[in-house]
Parts: C-alpha cells; sequence; structure tokens
C-alpha cells in the first residue's frame, strides 16, 4: 500500500541534543513538507521540498534543518537552537504541480518530548 | 494569505446530520475550498474540496455561498468515528503552502 511512514511515533531526547525525525514517502510524490502542531493549536509549515535537492523554509524554520537527497525521504533535524522542541510532528507529501492545488498526504506524526 | 474563520467547538448526536460554517471572507478568485479533518493524534486527512458549486463525495457534502465568503461542511449521518477537528483552509492555486487555523473540534455523543 502506498503511504507515509514516520518513525518513532514517540522520542524522547534530552534538552541540548539534536534528533533527527524520519519521513519516507512510496507515493512518488515530488514535494514534501513538515508540520509542527503544539496542544489544541493548528499546524504550522517548518520547511517543504518541491523536488529533490531543494527546500525552502516555512514559517517557523528557526531551530530546524531538513535534507532531500532522494525523491522517497525528507528527514527533520531538530536542533539544540529549537528553544521548545517538544510538540508533535508531522510530514506530509503531494504531487508537484500545485495547479489547480495539490492536495497533501499526512503521514501518522512523531511525538517529540525533550525532558 | 486568506485566512479561514471557525468555530472553536461544535457537538453532535450520533446518526444526526452535522452542518461545519466556516468564513472566508478574504477569499479570492483562485482559492479553492478545502476541508481536512485530524482524528486524535493522528495527521489530518482530506475531506473534500470545492471551487464554486456544492460538491458531494461519500464522506461529505461542501456547501459554498453564492459569493464564496462562507462555506459549510455537511456531515449526513454523524458517527462517533466522525469526532475529529475539522480544518476549513483555502488553497491558492499555484501554491505550496497550507494555512491551518486552529479548526473546529467536533464531538459526537452517543
Amino acid at each position: 500500500d502506498g503511504g507515509i511512514t514516520q518513525s518513532p511515533k514517540y522520542l524522547f531526547r534530552k534538552e541540548g541534543q539534536n534528533v533527527t525525525l524520519s519521513c519516507e514517502q512510496n507515493l512518488n510524490h515530488d514535494a514534501m513538507y513538515w508540520y509542527r502542531q503544539d496542544p489544541g493549536q493548528g499546524l504550522r509549515l517548518i520547511y517543504y521540498s518541491q523536488i529533490v535537492n531543494d527546500f525552502q523554509k516555512g514559517d517557523i524554520a528557526e531551530g530546524y534543518s531538513v535534507s532531500r537527497e532522494k525523491k522517497e525521504s525528507f528527514p527533520l533535524t531538530v536542533t539544540s537552537a529549537q528553544k521548545n522542541p517538544t510538540a508533535f510532528y508531522l510530514c506530509a507529501s503531494s504531487t508537484g504541480t500545485p495547479y489547480p492545488y495539490n492536495e497533501q498526504f499526512f503521514g501518522p506524526g512523531t511525538r517529540l518530548t525533550v525532558l | 494569505d486568506a485566512k479561514t474563520t471557525q468555530p472553536n467547538s461544535m457537538e453532535s448526536n450520533e446518526e444526526e446530520p452535522v452542518h461545519l460554517p466556516c468564513n472566508h471572507s478574504t477569499i479570492s478568485g483562485t482559492d479553492y475550498i478545502h476541508w481536512y479533518r485530524q482524528l486524535p493524534s493522528q495527521g489530518p486527512e482530506y475531506v473534500i474540496h470545492g471551487l464554486t458549486s456544492n460538491v458531494n463525495n461519500r464522506m461529505a457534502s461542501l456547501a459554498i455561498a453564492e459569493d464564496r465568503k462562507s462555506s459549510t461542511l455537511i456531515l449526513h449521518r454523524a458517527t462517533l468515528r466522525d469526532a475529529a477537528v475539522y480544518y476549513c483552509i483555502l488553497i491558492t492555486s499555484g501554491t505550496y503552502k497550507y494555512i491551518f487555523g486552529t479548526g473546529t473540534r467536533l464531538k459526537v455523543l452517543a
């Protein structure tokens, strides 16, 4: 079955450590996204990538980094520079052409807790 | 980016219809109206979308006002599995970016 996988589902890290969240898709989608969700809030865009080897900052990119070396993979690194990293992280993908629009498909999410 | 306004929460009895409103008074001609829903501890999933005309699919119906400044998601018979946060989103043609508000939390009562 085609879909998006995120691992792990729950992740615990000590303050000051970098951590990388995995996102893989087998939908053959060109575009991939990372969102952050805090309790009771909507989703906020961290980074997105329209195509391999290219990515753009979203609304809250500070303290995060990404890479897009393969079409299927878009890992997110939460660095020690992120002041409040505890949150629910969601990865999504969509076909590459946003005309007339892009439907986004979401993974199950990773809940990161920094102790 | 055009924004949407939704009630924070709504309740419905099981097997009754639910009408979830969304205001988008600053919508532009190239904005599509999309609805996603997010079940507890899961990623959002697509529900329905429309541009100008009312739309139906197996999950729901979307009623769009004639001036497009508001829309209503209609669940014809709510079930307990429909309890979720419902997001109304405007997608501008040509953009990759979605703007998620806080949505409407739907509670379905047995």
